[in-house]
């Protein structure tokens, strides 16, 4: 399919389990980023790429890994999840080298640490 | 104090009115966005805009560079409206190449 897809849709997982969270975008963008979503905050980023083996913290980092071997996938690991990681996740893709910098946004994944 | 600032948090009016959100922040930016998200839904981008206003249906988008301030029109408003626009600013920076900086969204609710 083309577009931004995540996967899973839905994940419950127990505290101090490590969850990997998949995107993947078909459009060869180089530009990926990963946000978090929660009440009274909105959304924030967590940690963004320009290109393959190429990335970087946003504000709120603390907790999460991310890799980016392929233009098309951008994974987000949470290596031993904390209650306070329970959140919506969404993904976005941007590709900033010719100018079409709108991003696009991956359908979310809501995440809940018990 | 968040960078992005929106009002009105919560907004219901009823069908057929025109609807105002507006957007300021504190920041140099390169751009601003508009998106719009459906109750459990994904995040659809409404508008970009760097200067001037756009329109696209009955949604209209302006914004005052020199001001730091962004306003959201909706026309003739309809319940198939309602839905949390969020406001979102790119780093002039780095021209959006760190992300975006969003508000933290303003709900709509459009009565029939």
């Amino acid at each position: 399919d083309a577009g931004i897809t995540q996967s899973p849709r839905y994940k419950i997982t127990e505290t101090g389990r490590q969850v990997t969270l998949m995107c993947h975008q078909t459009w060869s963008h180089s530009y990926m980023f990963w946000y978090r979503q929660d009440l009274g905050h909105g959304l924030r980023l967590i940690y963004y790429s320009a290109a393959a083996d190429i990335t970087d913290k946003g504000e709120v980092p603390d907790g999460y890994v991310v890799s980016r071997s392929k233009t098309e996938n951008f994974p987000l690991t949470l290596e031993s999840a904390t209650r306070s990681q329970t959140s919506v996740y969404f993904c976005a893709s941007s590709d900033m080298g010719l100018g079409i910098n709108e991003q696009f946004f991956g359908p979310g994944t809501r995440l809940t640490v018990l | 104090k968040n960078e992005v600032e929106q009002s009105p948090q919560n907004l219901t009016a009823q069908e057929g009115e025109f609807i105002t959100i507006n957007c300021s922040y504190s920041v140099g930016i390169s751009a601003l966005h508009w998106l719009q998200q459906h109750p459990g839904g994904g995040i659809v981008s409404l508008f970009m805009l760097s200067s001037g206003k756009k329109k696209h249906g009955r949604l209209i988008a302006t914004i005052n560079i020199q001001e730091k301030h962004s306003s959201l029109h909706i026309t003739a408003s309809h319940p198939r409206d309602s839905a949390v626009y969020i406001c979102a600013v790119r780093s002039a920076i780095k021209g959006g190449a760190d992300g975006l900086t969003f508000g933290k969204g303003t709900h709509l609710i459009i009565q029939p």
